[in-house]
């Protein structure tokens, strides 16, 4: 199986700030990778596919890069309702894995 | 707007097998290029994919639990199931169903749609 490990784990950050959370492979999955966002006892929610593809009536501020094994997803500038847990998923290969997560919290 | 639904009972006992129905809505089960996934997520614990199944029936299974997963389809119903077998207290979690599109050439592969996730306990 592939691991997919996000850093960091949990992060602190204010209204207005640039905040980038790491996400690594264990192999090389080309573009293959897909981040989420779930909020508090909500499914998760596609927000970037394919490595840097916004998807559809996802606000711009928010923005995907990397290929390989490194990869970062980066909001420009946090809104209120940004506040939850991030997830990336390898498409590369099955099983389909994820990333612990990473939990964006309120300064 | 496509909407799935999970149903199926909260509690299971252990040793008993676990089953879950996902009704899509606002579009067809069968409609092509979309494969239909079952994930779970223990509490307060990251997300597990268990497998999928596409329209033509043909299913495949995170191997971690194959050899207790069976995804079915039921085209008429526009519906997919889960069922798992033999279940114990580790497979208490939030049982999501999604939508996954991935195009022939695969460079597109992800989860657009979900479920809103229901919660099965294992328990006596």
């Amino acid at each position: 199986d592939i691991q997919m490990t996000q850093s960091p784990s949990s992060l602190s950050a204010s209204v207005g700030d640039r905040v980038t959370i790491t996400c690594r492979a264990s192999q090389s999955i080309s573009s293959y990778l897909n981040w989420y966002q779930q909020k508090l006892g909500k499914a998760p929610k596609l927000l970037i596919y394919t490595a840097s593809s916004l998807q559809s009536g996802v606000p711009s501020r928010f923005s995907g890069s990397g290929s390989g094994t490194d990869f970062t997803l980066t909001i420009s500038s946090l809104q209120p309702e940004d506040f939850a847990t991030y997830y990336c998923q390898q498409s590369y290969s099955t099983p389909y894995t994820f990333g612990q997560g990473t939990k964006l919290e309120i300064k | 707007q496509l909407q799935l639904q999970e149903s199926g009972p909260g509690l299971v006992k252990p040793s008993e097998t676990l089953s879950l129905t996902c009704t899509v809505s606002g579009g067809s089960i069968g409609s092509g290029s979309y494969y239909w996934d079952w994930m779970r997520q223990p509490p307060g614990k990251g997300l597990e994919w268990i497998g999928a199944i596409y329209d033509s029936g043909s299913a495949y299974y995170n191997p971690s639990l194959k050899s207790r997963v069976t995804i079915s389809v039921d085209m008429s119903k526009n519906r997919f199931s889960l069922n798992l077998s033999s279940v114990t207290a580790a497979d208490t979690a939030v049982y999501y169903c999604a939508r996954r599109l991935r195009n022939r050439a695969a460079t597109i592969d992800h989860f657009d749609y979900w479920g809103q996730g229901t919660l099965v306990t294992v328990s006596s």
